[in-house]
């Protein structure tokens, strides 16, 4: 079935450094554009980033530009962020994400906790 | 940044009809997405491109998107549509997905 699995959250001290995975299965990965999505504690949905099918176009929040990168394997299937200088404010389950712009968010990984603090 | 702007919460009677509202600046010439989402879960698509429903969810959920507000419709609630809904568009200017700040339904 249709499925993405994040893995790779967790604890990290402010200045720290956390690299997210997600594998896909299930649908064409490599004809994907995907996207990671951040929720904050009690917060709303906030998008982090988007990658193109073939890695050509890459965009990022303000929040986390020039701090975070997004990149993937088509070959392995994989969806990855790359975190560094993290602050507490970076703390929130993470996403992974099929997206298109005509049909939306339709795919959604279970998430993954990343929790900055010392 | 485009701006996105929904109430924070909605009640209604079940067996009624909410509405959701999420007003943006020309929304309208925008496509629009819905998410819910359920305490502890992912968000869902629930309505995609202004008012297309994905397979598996109920006729019950539509949508349309006109002027400065796109709105998400769900008729004859029930209990289980407790969620929080998000709205979501494609900023093409700025290359950005963005999110509203949500709404939390509540079935009275």
């Amino acid at each position: 079935q249709v499925q993405l699995v994040e893995s790779g959250g967790g604890l990290v001290k402010p200045g720290g450094s956390l690299r997210l995975s997600c594998a896909a299965s299930g649908f064409t990965f490599s004809d994907s554009y995907m996207s990671w999505i951040r929720q904050a504690p009690g917060k709303g949905l906030e998008w982090v980033a988007y990658i193109s099918s073939t890695s050509s176009y890459t965009n990022y929040a303000d929040s986390v530009k020039g701090r975070f990168t997004i990149s993937r394997d088509n070959a392995e299937k994989s969806l990855f962020l790359q975190m560094n200088s993290l602050r507490a404010e970076d703390t929130a389950v993470y996403y992974c994400v099929r997206y298109d712009r005509i049909y939306g968010m339709d795919v959604w990984g279970q998430g993954t906790t990343v929790t900055v603090s010392s | 940044s485009y701006v996105l702007t929904q109430p924070p919460s909605v009640s209604v009677a079940p067996g009624q009809t909410a509405r959701i509202t999420c007003g943006g600046n020309n929304i309208g010439s925008k496509s629009v997405h819905w998410y819910q989402q359920k305490p502890g879960q992912a968000p869902v698509l629930v309505v995609y491109n202004d008012r297309d429903r994905p397979s598996g969810i109920p006729e019950r959920f539509s949508g349309s998107n006109s002027g400065n507000t796109a709105t998400l419709i769900i008729t004859r609630v029930e209990g289980g549509d407790e969620a929080d809904y998000y709205c979501q568009v494609w900023d093409s200017s700025s290359d950005d997905g963005v999110f509203g700040g949500g709404t939390k339904l509540s079935v009275l």
